[in-house]
């Protein structure tokens, strides 16, 4: 069980800003939420990861609700390298990653 | 900083033979994690390891699977009698589990054919 919630597909445009969403909603109040990605026939990569506050980095941005119950990972501005899959994981620190199907993005010329 | 490293990178053998993977961890890290992803479908857990300790096993493993960490530093995922269901991407991660956080960085996976 994953326990989390994600679209299958999304499409975006290149240079445009995408927002990827996740619902968590039985999320407790130590679970982590993180964001990877994996392109095809290659290890997941770490994005952004949070607990309650909205952060950024080099890559993207999280976007918590201030329930918990759902975030959304913003690319400020697509690229054709950002298509692959994108994983939402909340998970308790120290423990194995579950992992659903994630979101496929698929990102145009 | 090299990253997480995975030796072979692809292995084709054929039913009922054992094949032996490596993982190098990022230096330093002291958690060590396996999973098994298949086509279409996201990484499973398989097990992982507190130094050279392995702390927990997924029902996933079976009695044909055995994982090492014998210095704390690299670590072997050995399958004996190999099956065609075995056949899947082989993916290590690393972390240093330290002031409540485990962000975990995986390596490029070992992908494994049994014909």
């Amino acid at each position: 069980d994953a326990k989390t919630t994600q679209p299958n597909s999304m499409e975006s445009n290149e240079e445009e800003p995408v927002h990827l969403p996740c619902n968590h909603s039985t999320i407790s109040g130590t679970d982590y939420i993180h964001w990877y990605r994996q392109l095809p026939s290659q290890g997941p990569e770490y994005v952004i990861h949070g607990l309650t506050s909205n952060v950024n980095n080099r890559m993207a941005s999280l976007a918590i609700a201030e329930d918990r119950k759902s975030s959304t990972l913003i690319l400020h501005r697509a690229t054709l390298r950002d298509a692959a899959v994108y994983y939402c994981i909340r998970n308790q620190a120290g423990t194995a990653l579950i992992f659903g199907k994630g979101t496929t993005l698929s990102v145009s010329s | 900083d090299t990253g997480v490293s995975q030796n072979p990178r692809h292995k084709i053998t054929k039913r009922g033979q054992n094949v032996t993977f490596r993982c190098d961890p990022i230096s330093e890290h002291n958690r060590l994690y396996w999973y098994r992803q298949t086509l279409g479908q996201g990484p499973e857990f398989l097990t992982y390891f507190q130094n050279e300790a392995q702390l927990e096993k997924s029902r996933l493993l079976s009695d044909r699977f055995s994982a090492e960490r014998p210095k704390g530093s690299f670590s072997t995922l050995e399958i004996q009698r190999t099956e065609q269901g075995d056949s899947a991407m082989y993916l290590c991660a690393s972390s240093l589990l330290a002031g409540g956080k485990d962000t975990q960085y995986f390596g490029p996976g070992t992908r494994l054919t049994v014909l």
